[in-house]
């Protein structure tokens, strides 16, 4: 199986910050990276796919890049309906796997 | 608009059986597959497995290999994904995920379910 980490596990940014969160494949994956955002108590939202493709209806301020084993998550300008727990995700191969969250916090 | 509704909260005895639907609207139920994935408490998530919609062809993650069965209903665009014989490590949240695409590669879980908290407890 695809081990995919991240980092940091936790992060407290304010408002207006700029936050990157790294992940890392455990073998090449290409382009085949997703990012998901998780609000408390409810289901995962996709964000970006193909590592630097912006879902639809996604603000411009978060973009995605990286190919093989390291992507990274930017966030430019943080608004406070941004903090939540992001997950990486693989689809190079099966099983399907998910980085272990890192949870944004306000500072 | 794109949906998933799935069923309610559940509460199991260990050794018990589990069901979960997943009720598709919005778009051509048989253009997708649909994902399961889990996450328990605090925890992070995990991906059980998929099924494709147009063919039936399943893939479980070796996890869950013998004790999962995924299926659909096409006549009601209804997914269901059964888990057997439970412990108290199967506490989770349930999630279906509409599906992009079931390959070997590419594809993620678009569109998600609320949820289905299933608690395992005697």
């Amino acid at each position: 199986d695809i081990q995919m980490t991240q980092s940091p596990s936790s992060l407290s940014a304010s408002v207006g910050d700029r936050v990157t969160i790294t992940c890392r494949a455990n073998q090449s994956i290409g382009s085949y990276l997703y990012w998901f955002q998780q609000k408390p108590g409810k289901a995962p939202q996709l964000l970006i796919y193909a590592a630097s493709d912006l879902k639809p209806g996604v603000p411009p301020r978060f973009s995605g890049r990286g190919s093989g084993t390291d992507f990274t998550l930017i966030i430019s300008s943080l608004q406070p309906e941004d903090y939540a727990t992001y997950y990486c995700q693989q689809s190079y191969s099966l099983p399907r796997t998910f980085g272990q969250g890192t949870k944004l916090e306000i500072k | 608009q794109v949906d998933l509704v799935q069923s309610g909260s559940e509460v199991k005895k260990p050794g018990a059986s589990l069901k979960v639907s997943c009720k598709a609207s919005g778009y051509t139920f048989k253009g997708y597959g649909i994902s399961w994935v889990r996450q328990a408490p605090g925890q992070g998530l995990q991906w059980m497995g998929w099924i494709n919609v147009y063919n039936g062809n399943t893939n479980y993650a070796q996890k869950f290999q013998g004790r999962v069965t995924m299926t659909t209903d096409t006549s009601t665009n209804t997914a269901y994904m059964d888990l057997r014989s439970l412990t108290s490590d199967d506490t989770a949240v349930y999630y279906c995920a509409r599906t992009t695409d079931t390959g070997i590669q590419g594809g993620t879980f678009d569109v998600w379910g609320q949820g289905t908290m299933v608690t395992v407890s005697s």
